[in-house]
C-alpha cells in the first residue's frame, strides 16, 4: 500500500540548472507535506514543507510546489549544486494523526 | 546544534536474539517516532510515542516489538526474537516541542544485521 509514491528512483542535472523532484500521493487526508534529504550513512534531514491549504512554499533555493486536484507535490532546487546530490524523500502527514508515509525516494545527482 | 544521536551505528546479531537499539531525542522534543529502512525501499515508520505511551503504530510493530523511554532521555526499540526479515536501517526521530511539530528531526540510523 503506497500512499506517497515517487517514480524517479534517479534524476542527473547539471550544476546550476533546475532539478525538479515529483512526488504523488493517493491520500486526501493528507495535511502536510515534507521533502527530506537524506546522505549515505546519515539519517534524512528535513528541507521544506507545506500544508494542504497552500500551493508552493520558497526557502532559498528550494521551492515545492503542491497540486491538490492531481494530488502531486514537486521539489524545484534552483541553482543545483553537487553538494545537493543526495536522495530526497518526499513525505505526507494524514491530518487523523502524526504518523507519516514516505516515497522511496529520488537519488539527485548535479554534475559539476 | 541539537541532534538526536542513535547507538550503536551497527548491530550484527543471530536470528533469534533480541535487541535493543537506543536514541537519545532532542531534550526539549515532544513526540518520539522509530522506522526503518529496509535496504533499497521506502522508509517505513514504524511507531509513534507521546506522554510517555504509544500513540500511533504500524502493522509492522507487531508484539515482537516495544518501544520505551526508561529515563526521560532514551527512547529503546526492542525487537524481541529477531527474523532475517528484520534486518534494516532503522531511524529514530523526534518532534519539537514548540514550532513545527510536523517537522521530525532524524538520527543517524543503526544498521541492524540479523544472521
Amino acid at each position: 500500500d503506497q500512499q506517497v509514491k515517487q517514480n524517479s528512483p534517479s534524476l542527473s542535472v547539471q550544476e546550476g540548472r533546475i532539478s525538479i523532484l515529483n512526488c504523488d500521493y493517493t491520500n486526501s487526508m493528507f495535511d502536510y507535506f515534507l521533502w527530506y534529504k537524506k546522505y549515505p550513512a546519515e539519517g534524512p534531514t528535513f528541507l521544506i514543507s507545506i500544508s494542504s491549504i497552500k500551493d508552493k512554499n520558497e526557502d532559498g533555493r528550494f521551492t515545492v510546489f503542491l497540486n491538490k486536484s492531481a494530488k502531486h507535490l514537486s521539489l524545484h532546487i534552483v541553482p543545483s549544486q553537487p553538494g545537493d546530490s543526495a536522495v530526497y524523500f518526499c513525505a505526507a502527514r494524514a491530518n487523523t494523526g502524526n504518523q507519516f508515509y514516505f516515497g522511496t525516494g529520488t537519488s539527485l545527482t548535479v554534475i559539476p | 546544534e541539537p541532534e538526536v544521536t542513535q547507538t550503536p551505528s551497527h548491530q550484527v546479531t543471530q536470528m533469534g536474539q533480541e535487541v535493543i537499539l537506543r536514541c537519545v531525542p532532542i531534550s526539549n522534543h515532544l513526540y518520539f517516532y522509530w522506522y526503518r529502512q529496509i535496504l533499497g525501499q521506502k522508509v517505513e515508520f514504524l511507531v509513534s510515542f507521546y506522554n510517555n505511551e504509544i500513540s500511533e503504530k504500524s502493522e509492522i510493530f507487531d508484539d515482537q516489538f516495544s518501544v520505551e523511554r526508561p529515563d526521560g532521555s532514551n527512547f529503546t526499540l526492542k525487537i524481541r526474537s529477531t527474523k532475517l526479515e528484520d534486518s534494516a536501517m532503522y531511524f529514530c526521530a523526534s518532534t519539537p516541542r514548540t514550532g513545527f511539530t510536523h517537522t521530525q528531526y532524524f538520527g543517524p540510523g543503526t544498521r541492524l544485521t540479523v544472521l
